[in-house]
């Protein structure tokens, strides 16, 4: 029974156009994130929302829009897509408070053409 | 703001020998955790090992170990009897009490030589 699930894994889009990835976690986690991992491996937080309210948010271009219906599901929209885009995208969930480490989807991987 | 510095990009282990990856981290904060994880070539991140920087003693899981000195701010993985399955990059996170945010070094890819 996976803990923190996303959808899709993979996805290839055409520049310019808008996409969804939806996560959802069933570990009873109070804070989720989304993590941007670039080509150079290099993992950067870019949302942070804590019982659906946002809590951090990373200089991150207005494109990109999280939204959290219930605690337990963190989704990501991206419009106008953009060729810089292409990276590999993952959620994540902790413990709030003074929670512990985060455990992370499998990633979607976004390719921009 | 809190910075996690990984300064060896790579690094090779001959099977079954013992490597230590380095990590340095730099807060004003005295309640934090530090963590190491793995990602193999399937990209999933998998937590390795983690400290409370609370506790003096240094966390072990099996092979793994850390060498954690608070005041020098540095948290080096201790990797022993090295198998072909270790290979994969390995991160160093910091995360403070004080808020949610995980913030991770860039990473240091190992390759275990057969």
């Amino acid at each position: 029974d996976t803990a923190v699930s996303q959808t899709p894994k993979y996805l290839v889009t055409q520049m310019g156009n808008d996409k969804s990835i939806k996560c959802e976690q069933n570990l009873g986690h109070d804070t989720m994130y989304w993590y941007k991992q670039d080509s150079k491996k290099f993992l950067k937080i870019m949302f942070s929302y804590n019982n659906k309210e946002l809590i951090i948010n990373e200089t991150v271009p207005n494109r990109f829009s999280p939204k959290s219906p219930d605690k337990a599901h963190l989704n990501l929209h991206i419009n106008s897509l953009e060729l810089g885009d292409s990276a590999v995208y993952f959620c994540a969930s902790s413990p709030g408070g003074q929670g512990g480490e985060a455990f992370f989807g499998q990633g979607t991987r976004l390719t921009v053409v | 703001a809190q910075t996690v510095t990984q300064s060896q990009p790579e690094m090779s282990v001959q099977e079954a020998e013992t490597v230590t990856l380095s990590c340095t981290y730099d807060t004003s904060e005295s309640d934090y955790y530090l963590f190491w994880y793995k990602q193999p070539p399937s990209r999933q991140m998998i937590l390795v090992i983690r400290q409370e920087a609370y506790k003096q003693q240094n966390a072990t899981e099996n092979r793994f170990s850390v060498n954690f000195q608070k005041a020098a701010k540095s948290f080096s993985l201790k990797i022993s009897d090295s198998q072909l399955g270790d290979a994969a990059m390995y991160f160093c996170a910091y995360r403070s009490y004080r808020d949610d945010k995980i913030i991770f070094g860039k990473g240091t890819r190992l390759h275990i030589l057969p």
